[in-house]
């Protein structure tokens, strides 16, 4: 049973524009959020994050929502820049638990 | 301020061999996990080290084992090597305790090959 789910393998948008890139989790007892982003042969890099106390947490380009009664969260992009190309995962802990890694989400900004 | 620093980068083994994989933790991180990704899937936690002792573990059997040191540096070790072993094996460093958060800071990963 995967308690965090990304549906979208993959998402490519034009250099610029918005991307969105979605996550779904079952476990309501996880209470922080975050996103990785991950370059071939590297570890996955730490990008933002989000507790279950807000709604929405912004970091220049980058913004996560969360939907608590929805189980979602997403990650915005704004705007997309090529170097932006990456796999991003998402990631959900009870606090400073352990974390269970969504499968990814490979994103291709094309200039 | 060191990264999280992993080695080797990478090893081939045999069936049924053991293997140690090391990972040095970020300055002033007091807590290790250890991942193993599989081609095309996202981390799976193994289990994290919160000052030297085990806290939490995932869905693995005993041949895999840890040790968190007095410097919190860590090491990964598999017994009775399986072909299905075969993956990158990530060490994360993190704050841990009752910080709240747990931003973790991953190493380059080790990539085992096991024939």
């Amino acid at each position: 049973d995967q308690q965090v789910k990304q549906n979208s393998p993959s998402l490519s948008v034009q250099e610029g524009r918005i991307s969105i890139l979605n996550c779904d989790y079952t476990n309501s007892m996880f209470d922080y959020f975050l996103w990785y982003k991950k370059y071939p042969a590297e570890g996955p890099t730490f990008l933002i994050s989000i507790s279950s106390i807000k709604d929405k947490n912004e970091d220049g380009r980058f913004t996560v929502f969360l939907n608590k009664s929805a189980k979602h969260l997403s990650l915005h992009i704004v705007p997309s820049q090529p170097g932006d190309s990456a796999v991003y995962f998402c990631a959900a802990s009870v606090g400073s638990g352990k974390s269970t890694f969504g499968d990814g989400t490979t994103l291709t900004v094309k200039p | 301020e060191t990264g999280v620093t992993q080695s080797p980068t990478h090893l081939i083994k045999t069936r049924g061999q053991q293997v140690t994989l090391r990972c040095s933790s970020q300055s002033g991180h007091n807590t290790v996990s250890w991942y193993q990704q599989a081609l095309g899937q996202g981390p799976q936690f193994i289990f994290q080290y919160y000052r030297e002792e085990e806290n939490g573990r995932g869905n693995f059997p005993p041949r895999f084992s840890g040790l968190q040191f007095p410097n919190y540096s860590s090491e990964l070790n598999v017994n009775a090597l399986e072909l299905d072993d075969s993956a990158l094996y990530l060490c994360a460093s993190s704050l841990g305790g009752t910080s709240g958060r747990n931003e973790q800071f991953f190493g380059p990963g080790t990539r085992l090959t096991v024939l």
